[in-house]
């Protein structure tokens, strides 16, 4: 069965600073992984996603994550935060070897970007 | 519909009454997911359904918890006897297959609230 782990329930930085989240996955076969964020009182929206190719993924709003199977590992990135990128991230995988079902969410990263 | 759209947005009802919650998917989605999120809590699975049939309830926290889909479109999650421990955010999701790989989409949610 797959899982998620995402290190620190909260990652303060400052406007302009590199925006870093991470997440590793625990999985027998590489999955499909995601990227969601979610801004307060609103559901999830997908930032990127990797399923297959180029290992760099690029999403939206500047972000980007790098699958990297050798670390089990599909960190999140962005060069300089904005205040609008206040909001909690969620990193989740589904099963590529019987095929996609249901997604598995970590337990989520609340980012505070202050001025 | 352009999104998952859930009613009620917002629930309060009485320890011990039922509630239903609906999702309309996104059109000509074939699978539908329900998962809740409590307060300080992540994601949690509840069921999964792929046109009308449901190959994975392993998340429904107890026999109170069912939910229905018909015509391959409009789905139903009900809790009967509500418990306090039932608040939480419902959220429905919507898979499409495209050709860069599988994509769930959310809905705003449903907020219950059990006095």
């Amino acid at each position: 069965a797959q899982s998620v782990t995402q290190l620190g329930s909260h990652v303060s930085v400052s406007e302009g600073a590199l925006v870093l989240l991470r997440c590793n996955y625990s999985s027998s076969v590489p999955p499909y992984l995601f990227w969601y964020v979610q801004y307060p009182n609103q559901g999830l929206q997908l930032l990127l996603k990797y399923t297959t190719g180029a290992t760099l993924v690029k999403g939206i709003n500047g972000f980007e994550a790098e699958f990297k199977k050798s670390e089990t590992s599909f960190h999140l990135t962005k060069p300089s935060a904005h205040m609008s990128d206040a909001a909690e991230y969620f990193c989740a995988v589904s099963g590529r070897n019987t095929g996609f079902q249901k997604l598995v969410f970590g337990t989520g990263t609340r980012l505070l970007v202050s001025p | 519909g352009a999104g998952v759209s859930q009613s009620p947005s917002n629930k309060v009802t009485e320890k011990g009454k039922d509630v239903e919650l609906r999702c309309d998917p996104i059109s000509g989605h074939t699978a539908l997911y329900w998962y809740r999120q409590s307060l300080g809590q992540g994601l949690e699975f509840l069921i999964y359904f792929q046109g009308n049939s449901a190959p994975d309830k392993s998340g429904l926290p107890s026999d109170r918890f069912s939910a229905e889909r018909t015509g391959g479109s409009v789905s139903t999650l009900t809790i009967q006897r509500t418990q306090q421990e039932d608040s939480a955010v419902y959220l429905c999701a919507s898979r499409v297959q495209d050709i860069s790989g599988n994509t769930i989409y959310f809905g705003e949610g449903s907020w219950l609230t059990v006095v």
